[in-house]
């Protein structure tokens, strides 16, 4: 069973601090693998992708990747309360394959 | 920026009836998905559909489901005799832009909402 453990949170960061978001997976097989963000209610939305190890960023976000330690992170600088949601972490075995979603971490900006 | 649509946002049915989800994927993506998740727990695949025809399937899309995708545009899902544990967000999803060789990541629509009673 090919899973994506992520802690459910919630974590609680003050505003303008960095947040750090964890997943590890389980099947060494994934290609790729994503972050998503999801609001209350809402559908998921695509925030990062990476597929090589080490780090990639795009603005106030920075993921990163070890393959030999089956983990995948999310950093996000200078957070903002508008960055309080649910984050999902997921991984995918094949290009345009199905993704398989943790069950996200509920991360909390304290203004 | 082009977006995945789904319709209708919420659809309230009572069990045994049959329902039909909307989605109309972005224009020149070849891959779809639908995913669903239930109040509080996690995203799951339900089905992938490429070049007209279901390429993968999970336990959860049993007989009582069914996808088409009549036209060109429009990618629907069926679920013949709703259970009430079919209660969920349904969301549809594309990917695979034509003619690229870069990382197709999936983009999500809103969502529709499936009451079952």
């Amino acid at each position: 069973q090919k899973e994506v453990e992520q802690n459910s949170g919630p974590l609680s960061v003050p505003e303008g601090a960095i947040a750090s978001l964890n997943c590890t997976y389980s099947d060494r097989g994934s290609q790729s693998f994503f972050w998503y963000r999801q609001y209350s209610g809402k559908s998921p939305e695509l925030i990062m992708f990476i597929y090589s190890n080490g780090d990639k960023e795009d603005g106030r976000f920075t993921a990163q990747l070890n393959k030999a330690s089956q983990y995948v992170s999310l950093l996000i600088r200078d957070s903002q309360p508008s960055d309080s949601a649910t984050y999902l972490c997921a991984a995918e075995m094949n290009r345009d394959d199905k993704i398989i979603f943790g069950k996200g971490t509920r991360l909390h900006i304290l203004p | 920026e082009p977006e995945v649509t789904q319709t209708p946002s919420h659809q309230v049915t009572q069990m045994g009836q049959e329902v039909i989800l909307r989605c109309v994927p972005i224009s020149n993506h070849l891959y779809f998905y639908w995913y669903r998740q239930i109040l509080g727990q996690k995203v799951e695949f339900l089905v992938s559909f490429y070049n007209n025809e279901i390429s993968e399937k999970s336990e959860i899309f049993d007989d009582q489901f069914s996808v088409e995708r009549p036209d060109g545009s429009n990618f629907t899902l069926k679920i013949r005799s709703t259970k009430l544990e079919d209660s969920a967000m349904y969301f549809c999803a594309s990917s695979g832009r034509a003619g690229t060789g870069v990382m197709n990541e999936q983009f999500f629509g809103p969502g529709t909402r499936l009451t079952v009673l």
